[in-house]
């Protein structure tokens, strides 16, 4: 089946450090989302990239999808002890309807 | 707008009991839903697709039997733990697509953390 995997699984960082994840597809993707999940909470939707190539910008974060469509990554300029938490991308195949996540990368800042 | 709920919160149950989870789309109809299962410090396993209205679509090695999936209406979907065991403790969270604003963006419910005693 469709495997999505995400290096590094962990990253300790001091504030102001940039972040990098990366994650990479078994599959050709149709699109693929970017979550954050905070310690003890629920996944937030951060953005959704479709378009082979594309990089979007939210902020600090830095968003990037891979010519193939297999590979994305997300990087994180000076990071802020508010980017603590685990991020996950959620790949799509075709038209289906359904996501399957990354295994995620946590992501801790100290001062 | 686009919250989803989910109850309980939190519920610890003894072996051998059922246990059923709501996840509701407030402000928004969910044709669909989606159930996943969350382990500590582990990603999200995407268990079943809810439609509503019918039968609900399960990933590969769950058991339909023992995690009863009902969609009976445009804002509810309910999984239902049959037989709960130790190995079923998790965090189970649901999510749903607001087709109706043309997103495919999914709203996650703030999850439900049983414990299975």
């Amino acid at each position: 089946g469709q495997q999505v995997m995400q290096i590094p699984q962990y990253q300790h960082v001091q504030e102001g450090e940039d972040f990098t994840t990366y994650c990479n597809s078994s599959t050709t993707l149709s699109n693929i989302q970017w979550y954050k999940q905070r310690p003890g909470g629920h996944p937030v939707f951060l953005i959704q990239l479709v378009k082979s190539g594309e990089v979007k910008k939210q902020k600090r974060l830095t968003f990037q999808f891979g010519e193939a469509k297999k590979n994305s990554s997300l990087h994180i300029t000076a990071t802020q002890t508010t980017d603590v938490g685990t991020y996950f991308c959620a790949g799509r195949r075709g038209t289906a309807s359904k996501l399957t996540f990354g295994t995620g990368t946590r992501l801790q800042v100290t001062l | 707008g686009a919250v989803v709920s989910q109850h309980p919160s939190w519920v610890i149950c003894k072996s051998g009991t059922s246990v059923k989870i709501e996840c509701r789309s407030l402000d928004f109809q969910a044709t669909t839903m989606f159930w996943y299962r969350q382990f500590p410090k582990q990603s999200l396993m995407l268990m079943a697709t809810s439609n509503e209205g019918s039968k609900a679509t399960y990933e590969q090695g769950v058991e339909k039997d023992k995690f009863l999936i009902n969609h009976a209406s445009l804002t509810l979907s309910t999984l239902t733990v049959t037989s709960a065991h130790p190995e079923d403790s998790s965090f189970y969270i649901c999510s749903a697509r607001d087709q109706g604003r043309g997103g495919s963006e999914q709203y996650f419910g703030p999850g439900t953390r049983l414990t299975v005693t």
